[in-house]
C-alpha cells in the first residue's frame, strides 16, 4: 500500500508569516511530486511539483524535497489570507503504463489577518 | 494554457436515471483521468486512459462506464446510482509522460437522490 501522509491540522499562521506544510511518503521508488492547493467547495489546482532532491522556489512558494527521508515541503512565505486553503501532497507512481497519483489527506491552513 | 473543462458543474439524479459527464482538454495531454472526492477527504482515482485507451480501472463498481472518445475528450456515464455516490467528480489531464502534472478540471458536483 502505497501511503502519502501529511498532518490534517489546521494550521494558523499570522498574516506575513511563514507557512510549513510537510508530507512523507511510503514508496521509495516514487520519482514526482506535486502540491495541490484546493479551497472549499472548489478543485485542486497546482501550485508546484519537484522531481529532484533540493529546494524549488516559484514567487513566495518554495519546494523541498529530500528522498533520502521521503519526505517534501511546501513553504509560503509572507502568507496571505488568500492561502487559506487546503493543501494536497501528491506523489506519483507510475502503473500501467500511466500516472497515477496518491494523496495525501491534506492540510487545512488558515491565515489569520 | 492549462485548462480542463467539465459539465455540467452541478447535476442531481435519481437512482434509476442514466447521464454523462463530460470532460475536454486542448493541452495536447495523452492521459486523462477520473477521480471522485467526497467532502474533507483527498480524490481518489477511478479511471486512467492513456492514449486513448483504458490503462488502469481502480475496481470501480460497473455503475459507472468511462469512454475515450478521442485524445480530447473523456466521458463518465452514469446509471443506477446510489446516494452514496454522490459527490464531486473530477477530470485530469497531463503528459503521458512518467511523471508528468496532472491538471484538474472544475469538477461535476453530483448529487444522488
Amino acid at each position: 500500500q502505497k501511503e502519502v501522509e501529511q498532518n490534517s491540522g489546521p494550521l494558523s499562521v499570522p498574516e506575513g508569516a511563514i507557512a510549513s506544510l510537510n508530507c512523507t511518503y511510503s514508496d521509495r521508488g516514487s520519482q514526482s511530486f506535486f502540491w495541490y492547493r484546493q479551497y472549499s467547495g472548489k478543485s485542486p489546482e497546482l501550485i508546484m511539483f519537484i522531481y529532484s532532491n533540493g529546494d524549488k522556489e516559484d514567487g513566495r512558494f518554495t519546494a523541498q524535497l529530500n528522498k533520502a527521508s521521503q519526505y517534501v515541503s511546501l513553504l509560503i512565505r509572507d502568507s496571505q489570507p488568500s492561502d487559506s486553503a487546503t493543501y494536497l501532497c501528491a506523489v506519483n507512481n507510475r502503473v500501467a503504463g500511466a500516472n497515477n497519483l496518491f494523496f495525501g489527506t491534506g492540510t487545512r491552513l488558515t491565515v489569520i489577518p | 494554457d492549462t485548462e480542463v473543462t467539465q459539465t455540467p458543474k452541478h447535476l442531481v439524479m435519481g437512482m434509476t436515471n442514466k447521464k454523462s459527464l463530460k470532460c475536454e482538454q486542448h493541452m495536447g495531454h495523452r492521459a486523462m483521468y477520473w477521480y471522485k472526492q467526497k467532502a474533507k477527504k483527498p480524490p481518489e482515482l477511478m479511471f486512467v486512459y492513456s492514449y486513448e485507451k483504458l490503462s488502469i480501472n481502480e475496481s470501480v463498481p460497473s455503475r459507472f462506464s468511462p469512454e475515450c472518445p478521442n485524445s480530447s475528450l473523456l466521458n463518465l456515464h452514469l446509471h443506477a446510482l446510489q446516494p452514496e455516490d454522490s459527490a464531486l467528480y473530477l477530470c485530469a489531464s497531463s503528459q503521458a509522460q512518467t511523471g508528468r502534472e496532472q491538471y484538474f478540471g472544475p469538477g461535476t458536483r453530483l448529487t444522488v437522490t
